[in-house]
């Protein structure tokens, strides 16, 4: 059972364009949404996160729009560079219970020069 | 100063052997994990140890048997290696309970079975 659901499965974006990886999950427990980046032969990051309690998270060219009722969350990248292309991973976590984030499949995005 | 480092970064090997992996993480956390990335990226949880107690263990075959000596270290040996083993093994660290918990992960290790 897929818990988060991440699409797309990959994106190509040409350079100044943004880019957008949605998200959905069916728990309703969990209350903390990062966003981590993994560059290719390189461990995951942590990019960004948000709790539910607000509806938008802002740094820098990453921003993370959530919408409670819909459970579905997304990151914008604007300005897209060709730097950015990694690999994308959503995922959400319980603060109580299971405490293990659960990751969605990933997206790959190339951006292009 | 690596905050979560794995050994080997490569690891290529037959078919029935047996094989480890180490990892080690300098930033005091108390909870760390293996996870286990397939050819299409998915990140699948393997393990989770607190405080050197297992307290995750997902449906993984009983040949992965992970070792924590202390808080600092979680190894992963690998019993009777299958083809189906080949893939990228992630270690990573946290702190439980944190208010934001991070995790932060290895380089990974390439795990190419023959």
């Amino acid at each position: 059972q897929q818990q988060v659901k991440q699409s797309p499965q990959s994106l190509i974006v040409q350079k100044g364009g943004i880019s957008i990886i949605n998200c959905a999950y069916e728990n309703t427990a969990f209350d903390y949404f990062p966003w981590y980046q993994q560059f290719p032969g390189k461990g995951p990051a942590l990019l960004i996160a948000i709790r539910p309690d607000v509806s938008e998270k802002k740094e820098g060219r990453f921003t993370i729009s959530f919408n409670k009722s819909a459970k579905q969350f997304s990151l914008h990248i604007m300005d897209s560079q060709p730097g950015d292309s990694a690999t994308y991973f959503c995922a959400a976590r319980m603060s109580r219970g299971s405490y293990i984030p659960t990751f969605g499949r990933g997206t790959s995005l190339i951006v292009h020069p | 100063d690596t905050a979560v480092s794995q050994t080997p970064k490569y690891l290529v090997t037959q078919m029935g052997n047996d094989k480890s992996i180490k990892c080690e993480q300098n930033l005091g956390h108390d909870t760390m994990y293996w996870y286990k990335q397939d050819s299409k990226k998915f990140l699948k949880i393997m393990f989770s140890y607190n405080n050197k107690e297992l307290i995750i263990n997902e449906t993984v075959p009983n040949r992965f048997s992970p070792k924590s000596p202390d808080k600092a270290h979680l190894n992963l040996h690998i019993n009777s290696l299958e083809l189906g083993d080949s893939a990228v093994y992630f270690c990573a660290s946290s702190q439980m309970l944190a208010t934001n918990e991070k995790l932060f992960f290895g380089s990974g290790t390439q795990l190419s079975v023959l």
